[in-house]
């Protein structure tokens, strides 16, 4: 299958400062990826959809001016943590479809966690 | 809006014994698939099993089947054989056909396979 992959893994910073996390997909081209945040013993929660070469689209209640998205090319997208928060802390997982119409099915990264201190 | 319910947040099984989890959603399109999707430890996203909305056989994947119906918005995952290593979490995921590829996740079921 479809590889989707995400850096860092794993990353603790201080609060105030700023984190990017990056999501690639290896083999093949994503026009859209999306991102999630995902707090322990919960379900996935949707923040935003990314979309190669134009704004991202975010869920209602997501701070875009916060969690800022850029998707630069069809196998890059990129989330910024800006002035991270302790309750910033929190899983983030990132997926791609492939293809762009219809059912597409959709692979994941493997997260990255984010510790604010 | 779609929304999708999981109703049993934990559950346990025996190895080797069968169990059940369930999943409704609702939703008034016509067009959509569901998935199961498993989250073990490592937390990596694995997809279970697919099933598409328009079919009316039940998905199957080795272990794995649904019983789909469609009428009811039920979509329940049996876990054969349970086996040690399917020990995770599980979502029931929703999504409509032609809607940009967006999932609706469910809350969510945690399974304890115990040897």
């Amino acid at each position: 299958g479809a590889v989707v992959s995400q850096h860092p893994s794993w990353v603790i910073c201080k609060s105030g400062t700023s984190v990017k996390i990056e999501c690639r997909s290896l083999d093949f081209q994503a026009t859209t990826m999306f991102w999630y945040r995902q707090f322990p013993k919960q379900s996935l929660m949707l923040m935003a959809t990314s979309n190669e070469g134009s704004k991202a689209t975010y869920e209602q209640g997501v701070e875009k001016d916060k969690f800022l998205i850029n998707h630069a090319s069809l196998t890059l997208s990129t989330l910024t943590v800006t002035s991270a928060h302790p309750e910033d802390s929190s899983f983030y997982i990132c997926s791609a479809p492939i293809g762009a119409g219809g059912y597409n099915e959709q692979f994941f990264g493997p997260g990255t966690r984010l510790t604010v201190l | 809006a779609q929304t999708v319910t999981q109703s049993q947040p934990e559950m346990s099984v025996q190895e080797a014994e069968t169990v059940t989890l369930s999943c409704t959603y609702d939703t008034s399109e016509n067009n959509y698939y569901l998935f199961w999707y498993k989250q073990p430890p490592s937390r990596q996203m694995i997809l279970v099993i697919r099933q598409e909305a328009y079919k009316q056989q039940n998905a199957t994947e080795n272990r794995f089947s649904v019983n789909f119906q469609k009428a009811a918005k039920s979509f329940s995952l049996k876990i054969s054989d349970s086996q040690l290593g399917d020990t995770a979490m599980y979502f029931c995921a929703f999504i409509l056909n032609n809607a940009g590829n967006m999932l609706t996740f469910g809350g969510g079921t945690r399974l304890m396979v115990k040897p």
